[in-house]
């Protein structure tokens, strides 16, 4: 059975820096073609894809946020961290963390239930 | 920065068909994939590599492509397909960084 769980603060202060953990189960990040990806989707919006790590370590970023966003993986803890430099409170969103399978190709087929941050002062 | 267009809402009566479209200059070589989302919950992945439909997910969804664009299609929609849609492909230029839609809000009559 394939889990996901997103944890981190529910409220960062303007310019601050957020980090983001996607803790997961039932599958393994060191296994050839799995992906995690963080999704955001501030209130009443579309959702925003952000960045993407794979089983080998490649890392991709969207455009727009690449010079503040970082991704990581703890392979032995079943991590993927995310951090977001600079938050600004357009950033308020609810962040979620979703696993693909680049080689079967099958989508973002298992979601975690997702996080709101709140950026506020 | 690549994007794909939805049409912002379909509205449609039950037991009728409803078809969602999604526009993208890269969809001719990148497959597509819907999720459904409900208020307050995560989205689901309906549609894979543009027609595929994930196991649990009812007949009624189906997913197709033409050119530039890919359209979801719910026959005989039922009340509990009320939800927002939204496709999702990956951008060809080079980086094939994923990248939503624009989402289509679907309400039954």
């Amino acid at each position: 059975q394939v889990t996901l769980r997103e944890s981190g603060p529910a409220l960062v202060k303007p310019t601050q820096t957020l980090t983001l953990t996607c803790t997961f189960s039932g599958f393994s990040l060191s296994t050839s073609g799995m992906c995690v990806s963080w999704i955001r989707q501030p209130p009443g919006k579309a959702l925003e894809w952000l960045a993407r790590i794979d089983w080998d370590d490649d890392k991709y970023y969207s455009t727009s946020l690449k010079t503040r966003l970082t991704i990581s993986k703890d392979t032995s803890k079943n991590q993927v961290v995310l951090t977001m430099t600079n938050m600004d409170p357009v950033d308020t969103a609810t962040y979620y963390c979703a696993r693909s399978d680049v080689e079967q190709q099958l989508g973002l087929d298992y979601w975690g239930q997702g996080t709101l941050v709140t950026v506020s002062s | 920065s690549y994007e794909l267009t939805q049409p912002p809402s379909v509205s449609v009566s039950p037991g009728q068909t409803a078809r969602i479209t999604c526009s993208g200059d890269a969809l001719p070589k990148q497959y597509a994939y819907w999720y459904q989302q409900k208020p307050g919950q995560a989205p689901v992945l309906v549609i894979y590599k543009d027609s595929e439909r994930p196991s649990g997910i009812p007949e009624r969804f189906s997913g197709s492509s033409s050119g530039t664009t890919v359209t979801l299609t719910i026959s005989g929609v039922q009340a509990e397909d009320e939800a927002d849609y939204y496709c999702q492909s990956a951008d060809s230029s080079g980086t094939y960084n994923y990248v939503f839609g624009t989402g289509t809000k679907v309400t039954v009559l």
